[in-house]
């Protein structure tokens, strides 16, 4: 168990709905990251976010966004979802100055399939 | 550029024999850390070996090890006596100084018994 829960771990919905992700990085940790892996795909770096601000953004989509809360759990809203939206959502987070290895520390993930 | 450059997408190793993951890394940090993550068929991440730029010696966990070539940039992975629980996809992440993580295209390895 890496401590990041992420919710849901499934969903399914129809194109053109609205969904939002949502995740608890671990305790401590302030940065908190999305990435977006499509079916036998790498990692897409979405956006990071550090203490509740936006920290880098990678290839989001104008119709995603993502908003980091004062108590620092993260939500990712999809909006206007297509087929080519379904995926496996994986949330992260590291410390932002760590004394050990500053690792990225996996949610399960959440995927998202389009009908 | 890539950051990050993961040559083989797909390996095939005996059980029992040991199988090497390339990975090459581009940046012009000093300060820097190198990853491997697997990611088996039920989909979660994990964490296995971590290399620091700074590290002289190769990093090893278990039956993990890395062999770390800074000058040629690059950082290959290194599973011995591969079981059947290895087959999984490999990543290879880099970190750079302002913590931003990169990750290569994977490679699948498949375990034969």
């Amino acid at each position: 168990d890496s401590g990041v829960t992420q919710t849901p771990k499934h969903l399914i919905t129809a194109t053109g709905q609205r969904v939002t992700l949502r995740c608890s990085p671990r305790s401590g940790d302030l940065s908190v990251y999305w990435y977006q892996q499509s079916l036998d795909q790498g990692l897409q770096f979405l956006i990071q976010y550090y203490n509740g601000e936006e920290r880098a953004k990678g290839n989001i989509l104008e119709r995603f966004s993502a908003q980091q809360f004062p108590d620092l759990h993260s939500e990712l809203n999809l909006s206007s979802l297509e087929l080519g939206d379904s995926a496996l959502y994986f949330c992260a987070s590291s410390p932002w100055d760590s004394a050990n290895t500053g690792e990225l520390f996996f949610g399960e993930g959440s995927r998202l399939t389009v009908l | 550029a890539q950051k990050i450059t993961q040559t083989q997408p797909g390996m095939f190793v005996q059980e029992k024999e040991a199988v090497t993951l390339d990975c090459t890394y581009d940046t012009s940090d000093q300060s820097y850390g190198l990853f491997w993550y697997k990611q088996p068929s039920s989909g979660e991440m994990i964490f296995l070996i971590y290399q620091g730029s700074y590290d002289e010696q190769n990093a090893t966990e278990g039956r993990y090890s890395l062999n770390f070539q800074k000058a040629r940039k690059s950082t290959n992975l290194v599973i011995s006596a591969s079981q059947l629980g290895d087959s999984a996809m490999y990543f290879c992440a880099m970190r750079e100084y302002d913590n931003q993580f990169y990750f290569g295209t994977g490679t699948s390895l498949t375990v034969i018994p």
